[in-house]
This record gives structure tokens, C-alpha cells and sequence, in this order.
């Protein structure tokens, strides 16, 4: 069976500072692979998406940046973190049936 | 584009009481719909999915009918418990691997049970 990770759970960082948020999954091969934000009571927004190694599609323009460096992993950067930044960040995978699966999320707190 | 409208919440009912939200949707062709259930500090499961019209989707109690004429998606369970409250999402596919499979999210409906 599939399983998707995530880490870290929670995170703390100051402003200004770096940030990477990992996301792998097992069980699957080329999967597509997502990145989403939730702000605190709001909805999901779409960050970025990524239909193979290498191919990154951006939804929205901001100071992150995403990486797929191999098939099951996808990583989420910024090299200076604001403080709209905060958020729960959920990473998530399909296939062809259209339905997503999604992780425990990553909890940013940016100070 | 496509989009989803669910009712905005909060949702107050008591234990045993029956739920309904309201989903409609607007899109291109044919999309396969969904609802999701996120609980308190964790990620979205998948509760249901219909892939065509007047496919019936049901899980753990709930369901759900596409209905193509009404463009909707409405999530039913007949008897709630304190362990439902969550928020739902409702959401629809942009078929297709080379197009992402991105979904569309509705806003999301918080429920909360009482006992």
C-alpha cells in the first residue's frame, strides 16, 4: 500500500530565515505530486504540482520555490521566509484516477 | 474555470441527527467529484469519490450522488456522531495526468457535534 510522509510535523522560524519541507512517498511510481497551503480557518490553495522528475508547475507566484530531485520526493524551499509564510502545508500524490492523497502536514509557524 | 461552492459553516447539530452539505459545482465535461474530511491538526482522507453521473460514493456512513442536472454533490449521513465533527471539503478532478489531475477545493464546511 501507498504511504506519504512528511517532515517536519511543526516547524518555528524566524523571519528572514531559510526554509525546506520534505515530502516522500512509498509504494507508488510516478506519481504526481503536490504542495498546498492552508491558512488558519481558510481553505486549501494550490502551490505548486509536479508530473515527473524535474517538472515543477507554479499556481501561484510568491517567494517559495518547489523541487522534485526524484520520483517519490518533493521538497518545498524559500530562501527567506515572510510572515505570510504561516500555515499548515500539506503535500499530496495521485495517479491517473484523479483522486489525491494527502499527508500529515507540516504546521509553520514564521515569527 | 471550474469552481465549488459548498454552504459555509459552522455546522451545529446533536449527536444522532442527520447531515446534509450542500455541494454544486460548475466545469467543463465530465469531472469525477469528491469529498474529503479533515479532522483537527491532520491532513485531508479521502472520505468518497463518484467518477460519473449518478454514481453513488459512500463511506463510513456517508454518501453522496453526482447528479449531472443539478451540478451537485451533496454529502448525506443519517446519523452523526461526536467523532464526525471535522471539516469537509468538496472537490472536483481536472481529469487527466498530463493536465496535473489538480483539484478544486471547495471552501470547506466546519461541523461540530454535541452530545
Amino acid at each position: 500500500s501507498q504511504t506519504i510522509h512528511q517532515w517536519p510535523a511543526t516547524l518555528v522560524q524566524p523571519v528572514g530565515s531559510p526554509l525546506s519541507l520534505e515530502c516522500t512517498v512509498e509504494g507508488t511510481s510516478n506519481p504526481n505530486l503536490y504542495w498546498y497551503r492552508q491558512a488558519a480557518g481558510r481553505g486549501l490553495q494550490l502551490l505548486f504540482y509536479s508530473v515527473g522528475i524535474g517538472q515543477i508547475s507554479s499556481e501561484v507566484p510568491q517567494n517559495l520555490s518547489a523541487s522534485r530531485p526524484q520520483d517519490r520526493q518533493f521538497i518545498l524551499s524559500s530562501k527567506k521566509l515572510l510572515l505570510s509564510d504561516s500555515g499548515f502545508y500539506l503535500c499530496a500524490w495521485s495517479l491517473t484516477s484523479g483522486a489525491q492523497y494527502f499527508g500529515p502536514g507540516t504546521r509553520l509557524t514564521v515569527l | 474555470g471550474n469552481s465549488v461552492t459548498q454552504m459555509e459553516g459552522p455546522v451545529t447539530l446533536s449527536e444522532e441527527a442527520f447531515l446534509t452539505i450542500n455541494c454544486t459545482y460548475t466545469a467543463t465535461g465530465y469531472p469525477s467529484l469528491f469529498w474529503y474530511v479533515q479532522y483537527p491538526g491532520e491532513g485531508l482522507q479521502l472520505l468518497l469519490k463518484a467518477t460519473k453521473a449518478d454514481d453513488k460514493g459512500s463511506n463510513k456512513g456517508f454518501e453522496a450522488t453526482y447528479r449531472k442536472e443539478t451540478t451537485s454533490f451533496h454529502l448525506e449521513k443519517g446519523s452523526v456522531q461526536v467523532s464526525d465533527s471535522a471539516v469537509y471539503f468538496c472537490a472536483l478532478s481536472d481529469y487527466g495526468k498530463a493536465a496535473g489531475n489538480k483539484l478544486t477545493f471547495g471552501g470547506g464546511t466546519r461541523v461540530l457535534v454535541k452530545p
